[in-house]
């Protein structure tokens, strides 16, 4: 079946560092969005990528979809102590299904 | 207040006894669908909902019930609860289909003894 992979698992960086995470698809994905989960909280959207190469960005937060609508990425730069949390993936497959990828995990050292 | 709401945030129960888990939201959204979040596995669908009275299997069903009887409801029912159900639960609802984003509930922690 459809699977979405992210990596890194977790990610630790000191504040000021910049942070990246990646999602790969094994199919082709109609759409994939972000969301991010607080400590203790729940997940929130961030923002939803259509378009093969399409790039959005968020003050600090860059978002990328792969020309072949496959994988995606989300780029924080300078991170801050805000920015604690897991990030997640979810891409919506041809069976209209949506897989959210396992997260990645970021912890900032002041 | 835009929310989803869902009942109990905490529940300790024992093999076998039934519970329900409600959820309900403000916004007249269509879809509505069910999560579990296991450490290390991130969030799996249970159910969900494309609309009131239409219900169909995510990625891991097995064990769990829902109904869609109402727009705004969408109760999870584990009829015969057993310890590997232990875990933390998240509803969600978006207008349409899957091309909304999802707006999640605060989460319930069931633990299953």
């Amino acid at each position: 079946g459809q699977q979405v992979m992210q990596i890194p698992q977790y990610q630790h960086v000191q504040e000021g560092e910049d942070f990246t995470t990646y999602c790969n698809s094994s199919t082709t994905l109609s759409n994939i969005q972000w969301y991010k989960q607080r400590p203790g909280g729940h997940p929130v959207f961030l923002i939803q990528l259509v378009k093969s190469g399409e790039v959005k960005k968020q003050k600090r937060l860059t978002f990328q979809f792969g020309e072949a609508k496959k994988n995606s990425s989300l780029h924080i730069t300078a991170t801050q102590t805000t920015d604690v949390g897991t990030y997640f993936c979810a891409g919506r497959g041809r069976d209209d299904k949506i897989i959210f990828g396992k997260g990645t995990r970021l912890h900032i050292l002041p | 207040e835009a929310q989803v709401t869902q009942n109990p945030r905490y529940l300790i129960t024992v093999t076998g006894k039934k519970l329900t888990v409600t959820c309900s939201q403000n916004m007249n959204h269509e879809y509505m669908s069910w999560y579990r979040q296991d450490p290390g596995l991130g969030l799996r669908q249970i159910y969900y909902s494309m609309n009131v009275e239409v219900t169909d299997k995510g990625d891991v069903p097995e064990g769990y019930k829902v109904s869609r009887k109402e727009k705004r409801n969408f109760p999870l029912i584990l009829e015969s609860p057993s310890p590997n159900q232990t875990s933390l639960y998240f509803c969600a609802s978006s207008f349409t289909g899957l091309s909304q984003p999802q707006h999640f509930g605060d989460g319930t922690r069931l633990s299953i003894l």
